[in-house]
């Protein structure tokens, strides 16, 4: 079974802070994912990645960003957090970029930002 | 763009019985894939079942089938036999492949014993 593991699933920061989530999975997924789950808002891509090293920004980038050193791990970065930024987040992975291919998602982290 | 819509944020359904979750979508790629996800509480989120645009039959998986209106840009979710472990968080998704996945606003599912 893939398992796709994040590193806590309840963090309290404080504003300005700097905040690490870690993704990492065990299957040698090449895709790699960041979402953002609100209540009334669904799903929001962060940022994603085809590769090591490589990522492209999603829909909501801003006040993130994120690193990719090793085929299996995949952070989060929020270089100042803010209290917008109080929300739950969700990684993913899949195989490859074809269409078809599963998603296969993390507990998620639970962050509250004070 | 691609988009997803889910008109039902709430839904409920007794046990046993059949519910219908909505879900439309607008893209304009002629080649695309549609998906469910599932996400019980407290708990990650999986793939319920996925239906490839170009194919015309219905997707099944046991309880769980699509109705596919291509020309109406609709992907509805019938679960038939409802149980208690199917309340959760619904989220239809579509790709076309060059991009990633887009998911609607989700729809949660309440069974009532």
């Amino acid at each position: 079974d893939v398992k796709v593991t994040q590193s806590s699933r309840y963090l309290v920061k404080r504003t300005g802070e700097k905040v690490f989530l870690e993704c990492v999975q065990d299957m040698d997924h090449e895709n790699m994912f960041w979402y953002r789950q609100d209540p009334g808002l669904g799903l929001r891509l962060i940022y994603f990645s085809y590769d090591v090293k490589m990522k492209e920004k999603g829909d909501i980038p801003e006040g993130y960003s994120v690193s990719r050193e090793k085929k299996e791990r995949f952070s989060l970065i929020l270089e100042s957090a803010s209290t917008n930024q109080t929300s739950m987040y969700l990684c993913a992975s899949s195989l490859s970029s074809l269409a078809l291919e599963t998603q296969y998602f993390g507990p998620g982290t639970r962050l509250l930002v004070l | 763009a691609q988009t997803v819509t889910q008109s039902q944020p709430e839904m409920s359904v007794q046990e046993a019985e059949t519910v219908t979750l909505s879900c439309t979508y607008d893209t304009s790629e002629s080649d695309y894939y549609l998906f469910w996800y599932k996400q019980p509480p407290s708990r990650q989120m999986i793939l319920v079942i996925r239906q490839e645009a170009y194919k015309q039959q219905n997707a099944t998986e046991n309880r769980f089938s699509v109705n596919f209106q291509k020309a109406a840009k609709s992907f509805s979710l019938k679960i038939s036999d409802s149980q208690l472990g199917d309340a959760a968080m619904y989220f239809c998704a579509t790709t076309s492949g060059n991009t990633p996945l887009v998911f609607g606003k989700g729809t949660r599912l309440s069974v009532i014993a």
